[in-house]
């Protein structure tokens, strides 16, 4: 069975106090490793995927790398706009449906 | 901008009723999901159409949940009867999956729409 577990649960930052959030992930075959940010009241909202061990993006303030056990999302100098729940999924191979793990809820404060 | 679409965005109703929730797929997307999420499990999958027929139902509880696809531009799901223990929000999401599962990386990437929160009392 896919498994996702995502650390910490939550996380309050100071702006501009740079941090990682951590998914390690258990997966029959690893099809892709999604990234997504959800605000209150809203939808999930896609941000990254990454295929391949040592595969790295970048959006904005915000990188995203995988291994192959686990993923990490850096975020560099964060502003208050970044506040949000950061969901981890997978896809396994010859699925096409992802499996989530429950989020780390970011809180920055100015 | 294309964007999955879902009515209503909130639902409340007593015990027993009948529930229907819509979804509009973006255009051009042939694979429909639907997922529910709440605070103790998060997001789960209750089940997938691709060209709108149905692939992946498992995560659904039978008895009371069904999900159509009557063409390709709306995704339905219902509830009857409803329970307390249905209320989540529930999300619709579409993708485009050209190919299948051997369609080129950065194909499957599943477009979520604004949810329906769902409170039976």
């Amino acid at each position: 069975e896919d498994q996702v577990t995502q650390s910490p649960e939550a996380l309050r930052l100071q702006e501009g106090e740079s941090s990682s959030l951590n998914c390690s992930y258990t997966v029959s075959g690893l099809r892709g490793l999604f990234w997504y940010r959800q605000d209150p009241g809203k939808g999930p909202e896609f941000l990254f995927t990454l295929y391949s061990a040592g595969e790295e993006k970048e959006k904005e303030r915000l990188k995203a790398t995988l291994t192959k056990k686990e993923s990490f999302l850096h975020i560099t100098a964060p502003k208050p706009e970044d506040s949000a729940t950061y969901l981890c999924a997978v896809q396994a191979a010859g699925r096409r449906a992802l499996t989530f793990g429950s989020g780390t809820r970011l809180q920055v404060q100015p | 901008d294309a964007r999955v679409t879902q009515t209503p965005r909130d639902k409340v109703t007593e015990m027993g009723q009948e529930v229907t929730m819509r979804c509009q797929p973006i255009l051009g997307h042939n694979t429909v999901f639907w997922y529910r999420q709440t605070m103790m499990q998060g997001l789960e999958l209750l089940a997938y159409f691709r060209n709108r027929a149905p692939l992946d139902d498992s995560g659904m509880p039978k008895d009371r949940f069904s999900a159509e696809m009557p063409d390709a531009t709306l995704a339905t799901l219902k509830i009857q009867p409803s329970e307390p223990r249905d209320s989540a929000v529930y999300f619709c999401a579409s993708g485009l999956f050209p190919g299948g599962l051997a369609g080129p990386r950065g194909t499957d990437t599943q477009y979520f729409g604004p949810g329906t929160r769902l409170t039976v009392l």
